[in-house]
Parts: C-alpha cells; sequence; structure tokens
C-alpha cells in the first residue's frame, strides 16, 4: 500500500507569493492531520480533519492559512500571501479513527518550504 | 504547561551498546497512547512503537523497548545493540484520549548520535 503523499517534496518561493500543498492520506483512512516542523516550535498541530470536516483549526497561525479536504483522498493546505517565517517543513499524516493500537498516525515525507 | 518532556536534546552511545532516550508526560485523562517516532536526517517520520494506557504490558518491537511507567508518568524508550543507522532525531508523543481521531503532542525530540 501506498503510504501518505505529500507534494511538492520541496518549494521555494518569494515572499507574497501564494503556496499550496498537496497531501493524499492512505486509502481507507478517515483522519488527516496537517503538522509544522520549526527548530524554534518543533512538531506543532495546524488543523485536523475527521470524515473531511475541519475539527480544529486553532493551531493555524493566521488568516494567511487555509486548508481544505474536499473528499476523503485529497486535502490541500494553503498560504496566501507567504512571508519567510512560514519557512518550515510541513507534514501530512493519517490514521483510521477509533480506539487502540491500529489507529496508528502515519505520516508523509513532509514539504520542506523556504520563502524568500 | 509541556505535556510531553524530553530532558535529553542529545545523547551519545557506542554501536552495540543499549540505550535509553526519556520521556515524561503529563495528563488527566485515564486514556491515551503513548508513541515513539524517528526522524533520520532525510526528515520523514517514522513510527516505531506504541503503549496504550491501558496496556498491563510494556510494548516492544525488535530493537525498540517502551519502558512504561505509569505511576511516573514516563514512557522511555530503550533501543538495545545500537547501530550506527539508529542515530537520528527521536520524538515522544501523545494522543489523549486514545482514539484515532485524535491529534499527537510531541515532545522537542532527542538528537541520538551512535559512534563506531
Amino acid at each position: 500500500d501506498a503510504g501518505v503523499i505529500q507534494s511538492p517534496r520541496h518549494e521555494v518561493t518569494e515572499m507574497g507569493q501564494e503556496v499550496t500543498l498537496r497531501c493524499k492520506p492512505i486509502s481507507g483512512h478517515n483522519s488527516l492531520f496537517w503538522y509544522r516542523q520549526t527548530m524554534m516550535r518543533g512538531l506543532e498541530l495546524l488543523i485536523y480533519f475527521n470524515n473531511n470536516v475541519p475539527i480544529d483549526d486553532s493551531g493555524m497561525p493566521e488568516d494567511r492559512f487555509s486548508a481544505k479536504m474536499p473528499n476523503a483522498s485529497f486535502s490541500t493546505l494553503k498560504i496566501q500571501p507567504s512571508e519567510p517565517r512560514d519557512s518550515a517543513v510541513y507534514f501530512c499524516a493519517s490514521n483510521s479513527m477509533g480506539t487502540g493500537f491500529l489507529k496508528t498516525q502515519y505520516f508523509g515525507p513532509g514539504t520542506r518550504l523556504l520563502v524568500l | 504547561a509541556q505535556k510531553i518532556t524530553q530532558t535529553q536534546p542529545g545523547m551519545f552511545v557506542q554501536e552495540k551498546e543499549a540505550v535509553t532516550l526519556d520521556c515524561t508526560y503529563d495528563t488527566s485523562d485515564p486514556s491515551y497512547g503513548l508513541f515513539w517516532y524517528k526522524q533520520p536526517s532525510s526528515g520523514e517520520m517514522i513510527f516505531l512503537i506504541y503503549q496504550g494506557s491501558y496496556d498491563q504490558q510494556n510494548a516492544t518491537e525488535g530493537r525498540y523497548s517502551l519502558n512504561f511507567q505509569k505511576a511516573r508518568k514516563s514512557a522511555n524508550l530503550v533501543i538495545s545493540a545500537s547501530q550506527l543507522g539508529d542515530s537520528a532525531m527521536y520524538f515522544c508523543a501523545m494522543r489523549e484520549p486514545n482514539s484515532g481521531n485524535t491529534p499527537l503532542v510531541f515532545g522537542k525530540g532527542t538528537r541520538l548520535s551512535v559512534i563506531a
């Protein structure tokens, strides 16, 4: 089975440009999470979806960030306009709902974003 | 207050020796899950091991074991017979309650270096 797929793997853009990050969760998983990793703040949750519905977006830094999950197999994280402080690695992760061990969260390879 | 505390920013271990990476957590929820992930220099997040709060026995996965001390709220990762390929960042994470539709909270990580 394919794991979580993210694209692009690397993105270099200039301040003020729009950036769109994409994620395809593991088939059959119905929870999807977006995390951001920086040296200063470590790994932090941005937003997560259950059954394509956003549940908690309190981690989204500001209105420049938005996320959608139009269907069970696709999600986007958009930054508009981008700023240098948005430079980070953005991870998408998924797991199936329910309790216990089988609900391990699997991560995509991440998108390394650099905003100049 | 931090939910997950990893007090060792960096650790060194001799090849073939065992090493313990510390993790303490803070929660009042009786249902929680504890996870360890490995992040090599390539950047991906690799799931290693899981411990549920109701599990009676300590989790083991190959050379990895989790020393779960519930009363002390600690979940230390033990790596036996260290290999050069174990050099990486290691993150402890918790989910509360322990269900698949709950995000993970991560510690700051411990960088492990294995010396030949």
